[in-house]
C-alpha cells in the first residue's frame, strides 16, 4: 500500500524557517517524483514544486524561487520541504503527493501526504 | 486569484448528477490533456479522481467522469450519494515554466 507520512504541527516566528519531512513507504521511493502543495485556512490549493527522487532534480514555482529548497535522503525513503523568511503569508497545510517517474509530464499527483500544518506568528 | 476558474459552488440531490466547469486560458486547459480532478473532503488530504481529462485511477467509482472541450474541462458525477458531498478542485499542466495550475475549488452540496 502506497503511504505518504508527514511530520507534525510546527509554530514558527516570522523570518524563521521551517522544515517538512515526508516519508514513503509501499513503492520503488526512487522512482517516483515528490510534488509540494500547500493549502492557507480556507483557500484553494497551491503547488510549490517537485523533486525527482532519483536524480534529485527540482523545479520550483516562481513564486518560491529562492525561498524553497526540496531535497531527499533516498536511504531513509524520505523528501523534505524547506520554506525560508516566513511570514504570515507562509501560514498553511503542507501537502506532499507522489508521482511515478514514467517519461510523461508529471502533472498529477496520486498519493498524498496526511498533510503538515505550519503556523508562522508572533 | 486561481489560474483556473471553477464555480465556488454546486448543489444536486441524491441521485441526480452534476457538473463542475473548470475554464483555463489556451496555455492551460486548451493546450495539453493533463486535466486532473481532486476531491477533498474537511480536514482531509485531496484523492486523485481523474487525470489526464478522462483517466480514472484504480479503486475510483465509474460515477465520476471528466471531459475537455477547447479551454474548458468538467468533471461530472452521476448518481450523486451523500458522501461526495467535499471540495473539488481541478488542476492543469501549463507549460514547463509554470508547470501546473489550480482551479480555486468547488464546493459540492448534496441536498
Amino acid at each position: 500500500q502506497v503511504q505518504l507520512v508527514q511530520s507534525g504541527a510546527e509554530l514558527k516566528r516570522p523570518g524563521a524557517s521551517v522544515k517538512v519531512s515526508c516519508k514513503a513507504s509501499g513503492y520503488i521511493f526512487t522512482g517516483y517524483y515528490t510534488h509540494w502543495v500547500r493549502q492557507a485556512p480556507g483557500q484553494g490549493l497551491e503547488w510549490m514544486g517537485w523533486i525527482n527522487v532519483n536524480s534529485g532534480d527540482t523545479q520550483y514555482a516562481q513564486k518560491f524561487q529562492g525561498r524553497v529548497s526540496m531535497t531527499r535522503e533516498t536511504s531513509i525513503r524520505t523528501a523534505y520541504m524547506e520554506l525560508s523568511r516566513l511570514t504570515s503569508d507562509d501560514t498553511a497545510v503542507y501537502y506532499c503527493a507522489a508521482r511515478e517517474v514514467d517519461g510523461e509530464v508529471p502533472a498529477w499527483f496520486d498519493p498524498w501526504g496526511q498533510g503538515t500544518l505550519v503556523t508562522v506568528s508572533s | 486569484q486561481s489560474a483556473l476558474t471553477q464555480p465556488a459552488s454546486v448543489s444536486g440531490s441524491p441521485g441526480q448528477s452534476i457538473t463542475i466547469s473548470c475554464t483555463g486560458t489556451s496555455s492551460d486547459v486548451g493546450s495539453y490533456n493533463l486535466v486532473s480532478w481532486y476531491q477533498q473532503h474537511p480536514g482531509k488530504a485531496p484523492k486523485l479522481m481523474i487525470y489526464e481529462v478522462s483517466k480514472r485511477p484504480s479503486g475510483v467509482s465509474n460515477r465520476f467522469s471528466g471531459s475537455k472541450s477547447g479551454n474548458t474541462a468538467s468533471l461530472t458525477i452521476s448518481g450523486l450519494q451523500a458522501e461526495d458531498e467535499a471540495d473539488y478542485y481541478c488542476c492543469s499542466y501549463a507549460g514547463s515554466s509554470i508547470f501546473v495550475v489550480f482551479g480555486g475549488g468547488t464546493k459540492l452540496t448534496v441536498l
